[in-house]
Formats: structure tokens, sequence, C-alpha cells
């Protein structure tokens, strides 16, 4: 299993400025996620950031807005550009661990919950 | 493209009586495929998934589900409701393999227990 810490847990913003949000795991793990979601909804995948190797987009997501570090293979970042209220969501990081026979496992962390004014 | 369908958005049961909740998957091969469950105000919580092998699975808070490749299905199902499983319950397949594997979620469906 992997236990994920998430900082800050929550923050208000205002539009315009920037967020930076951190990803610790107790184990290195080589995928790790970003996903989004937005009030009411299902999660949508932001990014994919494995170390090593630039970070994936998604359609939808841009690397200017979306700005994602992967420094190590237990820490992971987050930026949130030129904030408006639309990006008002959960921000959760993910990683997924290789479980042998019982196949790959995917853990969330608790989540950013931000609200831009 | 492959999907995650949920087709219940919202279902209310009486707290004791017995729950299925249902996914559909649109997937060439064989997916990975879990289920999880996110309570108000609190993050994700695995409950199960299914890899390969047998196809009924059992999971942690007595939830299980069965794989069903002839309807491509994978429905969550519970004998006895308790009052605590009121949440957001959310199926999800691995899309791809390897580093290149993305989980993507259905829409959610939301329990509700009344007493």
């Amino acid at each position: 299993s992997a236990v994920i810490s998430q900082k800050p847990s929550r923050d208000i913003c205002q539009r315009g400025t920037s967020l930076t949000i951190q990803c610790q795991v107790d184990s290195q793990v080589t995928m790790m996620f970003w996903y989004r979601q937005q009030p009411g909804q299902s999660l949508t995948l932001i990014a994919t950031a494995n170390q090593g190797s630039e970070a994936t987009y998604e359609s939808g997501f841009v690397i200017d807005k979306f700005p994602i570090s992967r420094p190590n293979l237990t820490f992971s970042t987050l930026t949130v550009s030129n904030m408006s209220p639309e990006d008002s969501s959960i921000y959760l990081c993910s990683v997924r661990t290789s479980g042998g026979y019982t196949g790959e496992t995917q853990y969330f962390g608790p989540g950013t919950r931000l609200l831009v004014l | 493209a492959q999907s995650v369908t949920q087709p219940d958005i919202h279902i209310t049961v009486s707290e004791g009586a017995s729950l299925e909740l249902r996914c559909n998957y649109s997937y060439g091969a064989t997916p990975y495929l879990f289920w999880y469950v996110q309570s108000p105000g609190q993050g994700l919580q695995l409950l199960l998934k299914y890899f390969s092998g047998d196809t009924l699975v059992q999971g942690i808070k007595g939830f299980e589900a069965e794989f069903k490749r002839s309807q491509s299905s994978f429905n969550l199902r519970k004998p006895s409701v308790h009052w605590s499983d009121a949440a957001e319950y959310f199926c999800a397949v691995v899309h791809g393999s390897g580093n290149t594997g993305k989980l993507i979620f259905g829409q959610g469906t939301t329990l509700q227990v009344k007493p």
C-alpha cells in the first residue's frame, strides 16, 4: 500500500494568483498522477507524472496552466496558475503500485480543496 | 474510446436492504477494474479491484463485485446496507497498460440510506 499526504489540505485564493500543491508518498513509486474533481463531479485526470520524464497532460489541460514537478520517486507538485473561479475544485494526487500477481493498485491522497474567489 | 459508465446517478435504499451498483465498461482487452468510495469530505478509499482470476471479488466493508465479461459489467453488491455506507461510489478502469496506463472513472453513483 501507499500512504499519501497533500499540502495544503485546503485554501482560498484570489483570482489571478497561483497555488502550488505538494504530494508526498511514504514509499518510492514510479507512476504518479494528478486528478481534479470539480464540485459534484467525477474525477478527471490532469496529467501523469512519472519520475525521469516530462509530465504527460490529458486533453484540455496544458503545462502553462498546470505545471508539474517530479523531482524524485516520493514527491511531486502541481501548480494551478493564474487561477479563476472555474479552477475551484478538489485536486488529488494519486500513485500506482505494482502488486505482483494481484495486479496494480492505485491509491489517492486526501485531496486539496481549492476555492478561488 | 474506452469508457466507464455508471447508469445510476443516485440510489436510495433502506438500511438493511441489499444493494447493487451498476458499472459497465467499454474495453477491448481484459481490464483492471476498481471500485472506490468517497464519503462526504473524505478522500477516495479503494473498496476492491479485479485483476484476473476469480470473477467474484471480495472487498472491504462487506462489499463484493462480480466481473462479467459477456455483459462488460463489474457491479458492486452488498447484502445488507448500513447507514454509514451512504457515500459516493466510483467505478474505474485502467485504460492502457504499463507506464502509459491511466485510471478512468465513471460518473459516480450517490448512495443514500434511509433509516
